[in-house]
């Protein structure tokens, strides 16, 4: 099974500052045959479902605010929040879906310092 | 719009199985692989398996294999997902979702294993 490993746990930030998220799979993510990364991002607020932010490791969902961006490649990848908004306090996760069992990080909580 | 609704909370004994429906509706039922996964009371999510509803094709978790079955009814457009010989760590929140980086999620359904 390929292990998903979240930096920090949590992390406090000032309203309109950076937030950064970092996830490394325990191997790479990157299919070959079409070049794309397995890799997703989700926000997750309490008593509610988990959101998808971020596919193919930087594609913006439809809808999610452009403060929201996901880079990386391989098995290196990272969430930034580039201006941090209340509404942004939540439990943010990567998951791979490059192979079977798709699995989750543990979470990082971002609240507001 | 795309919706996922799921059936209500559940409580078990211990040794009992449980079944949680998920009624898709907004796009076409045989379109997108059907996901289901749990997640314990402020833990991290644990992916169970996934389906095809075109086929029912099912590849599981190898944690569940044996213990979980999951079907689907293509006339109502409502996947089940049925998790046998239930235990206190099988308590949590159950959802279904669309895809594999799912884009849709159900609104979960808490199951309560508990003597």
């Amino acid at each position: 099974d390929i292990v998903m490993t979240q930096s920090p746990d949590s992390l406090a930030v000032s309203l309109g500052e950076r937030a950064t998220i970092n996830c490394k799979s325990s191997q790479s993510v990157l299919y070959g045959s079409d070049n794309q990364n397995y890799l997703a991002w989700y926000q997750q607020k309490p008593g509610q479902p988990p959101k998808l932010l971020i596919y193919w490791a930087s594609t913006r969902e439809s809808g999610v605010p452009d403060r929201f961006s996901g880079s990386g490649s391989g098995a290196d990848f990272t969430l930034t929040i580039s201006s941090l908004q209340a509404e942004d306090v939540a439990t943010y996760f990567c998951q791979q879906y490059y192979n079977t069992p798709r699995t989750f990080g543990q979470g990082t909580k971002v609240e507001i310092k | 719009q795309v919706q996922l609704v799921q059936s209500g909370a559940e409580v078990k004994e211990p040794g009992a199985s449980v079944k949680v429906s998920c009624k898709a509706s907004g796009y076409t039922f045989t379109t997108h692989d059907i996901y289901w996964l749990r997640q314990a009371t402020g833990q991290g999510l644990e992916w169970l398996g996934w389906m095809d509803p075109n086929s029912g094709y099912t590849s599981y978790a190898r944690t569940f294999q044996g213990r979980v079955t999951m079907t689907r009814n293509t006339s109502i457009s409502t996947a089940y997902m049925e998790l046998n010989s239930l235990t206190s760590e099988d308590t949590g929140v159950y959802y279904c979702a669309r895809r594999a980086a799912p884009d849709s999620w159900g609104q979960g359904t808490l199951v309560t294993v508990s003597s």
